[in-house]
């Protein structure tokens, strides 16, 4: 069965270095998210791809974090400099639509990027 | 904006019993679609049961059943014959229906599940 990859699964990174999470989505897949999710709570969205272009980046913290799909097919977040807390799980998701249809609306998650700044 | 609300941190269950995890929404959309996704310790979130809104029948899959009650913007899960496997965190979600906002998927606070043997 097809998956989302991501890694590296596990980074301990020092405040202020710079820490970059790379995922590979479903074969297909036009539509790629980036959550971070908290530890016990709900995954917030932080960027959403359409192919190659960002469609909603307007949680994601640009002053730090970028991210780019310049193929449209896999993805990168980076995050320059890293600060305390940015410590959190960083998650990777893609679908085969952006939700205009009524197939292909399922959202498939990676294992996601365990993130830990000291 | 949209926004989902797990009214419950924690749950628990005896092993083989039935449960039910809340889940509210809300919207100005007519067309949308509603998941719950589990998450074990090992964190991968896993779909456990999806829901359209223009389906007036309740989903179900093998134990997992969903009450959608699309006027009062509801969306509970129940879990029967509950087993030590379902122990995990359950997210409620609820995504758009394209146009301008492309799909977004939106989580709820998420609720604690656990399975007593």
């Amino acid at each position: 069965e097809a998956e989302v990859a991501q890694s590296p699964r596990y980074k301990i990174t020092e405040k202020s270095q710079a820490v970059a999470f790379w995922c590979d989505p479903i074969s297909g897949h036009a539509t790629l998210y980036w959550y971070r999710q908290i530890l016990g709570q709900g995954p917030e969205l932080l960027v959403q791809f359409q192919d190659e272009s960002v469609v909603d980046d307007s949680q994601l913290p640009k002053d730090r974090f970028s991210a780019e799909r310049l193929k449209g097919v896999d993805s990168t977040l980076k995050i320059q400099p890293a600060e305390l807390g940015d410590s959190a799980m960083y998650l990777c998701a893609s679908s085969l639509g952006g939700g205009q249809s009524y197939s292909g609306n399922t959202i498939y998650f990676g294992e996601g990027s365990w993130l830990t700044v000291v | 904006a949209q926004t989902v609300t797990q009214s419950q941190p924690e749950m628990s269950v005896q092993e083989a019993e039935t449960v039910t995890l809340s889940c509210t929404y809300d919207t100005s959309e007519s067309d949308y679609y509603l998941f719950w996704y589990k998450q074990p310790p090992s964190r991968q979130m896993i779909l456990v049961i999806r829901q359209e809104a223009y389906k007036q029948q309740n989903a179900t899959e093998n134990r997992f059943s969903v009450n959608f009650q699309k006027a009062a913007k509801s969306f509970s899960l129940k879990i029967s014959d509950s087993q030590l496997g379902d122990a995990a965190m359950y997210f409620c979600a609820y995504r758009t229906f394209g146009g301008t906002s492309y799909g977004k998927l939106t989580f709820g606070q998420g609720t604690i599940l656990t399975v007593h043997p």
